[in-house]
């Protein structure tokens, strides 16, 4: 079965830090990948997701996120985040032609202004 | 409508009583997804309509938990003699066909039970 690491659960930041967030999924084959977000009192909203083609993809936000397949990962980056990045942010994974996605635990951002 | 709506968004019950949770997801999605948030716990998969195939039930914890969906729009899924340990936000989603798998999710239906 697949599975979804997130590694850092808790990240705390102040503006203007730059930011990476990791993930890594348990499947071989072809992957569709994604990065949602939940900002506090709102509903779970896609960030970015990737398919195919340029392994870096660029989201909402200024966020983007790079697919390297030998490493298993899709890691989210943002060069400078703002106080407003403050959110619980989620990687998803289907594979293997699944059209149900699996999550990670989530990692909870908190942004110092 | 506009978004994906679920009801109640908070529900308190007591152990052993049964609940339904609604969802109403975006007109003209034919997937319909249940997940469990639970805290720090991540996205739990319970299960997954596609219009009027079989659900796919694989997720479902145990067989307290059932869901039904309607005419290929609204659900509900049941959980009977609810324990402490279902206590969780509950979570519908809904895709299109040709969405590429990308979810939109309602704003979940927080569930605590006493």
């Amino acid at each position: 079965a697949q599975s979804v690491s997130q590694h850092n659960h808790h990240v705390i930041l102040s503006e203007a830090a730059s930011l990476e967030l990791g993930c890594n999924y348990s499947y071989g084959g072809t992957v569709n990948l994604f990065w949602y977000v939940q900002y506090p009192g709102q509903h779970l909203q896609l960030l970015l997701k990737y398919f195919s083609g340029d392994p870096l993809v660029k989201g909402i936000k200024g966020f983007e996120a790079e697919f390297i397949k030998s490493k298993f990962s899709f890691n989210l980056r943002k060069p400078s985040v703002q106080w407003s990045d403050t959110a619980e942010y989620f990687c998803a994974v289907n594979a293997g032609g699944s059209y149900i996605p699996t999550f990670g635990r989530g990692t909870s951002l908190i942004v110092h202004p | 409508g506009a978004g994906v709506s679920q009801s109640p968004s908070n529900k308190v019950t007591e152990k052993g009583k049964d609940v339904e949770l609604r969802c109403d997801p975006i007109s003209g999605h034919t997937a319909l997804y249940w997940y469990r948030q639970s805290l720090g716990q991540g996205l739990e998969f319970l299960i997954y309509f596609q219009g009027n195939s079989a659900p796919d039930k694989s997720g479902l914890p145990s067989d307290r938990f059932s869901a039904e969906r309607t005419g290929g729009s609204v659900s509900t899924l049941t959980i009977q003699r609810t324990q402490q340990e279902d206590s969780a936000v509950y979570l519908c989603a809904s895709s299109s066909t040709y969405g590429a798998n990308v979810l939109t999710f309602g704003a979940g239906s927080r569930l605590t039970v006493l």
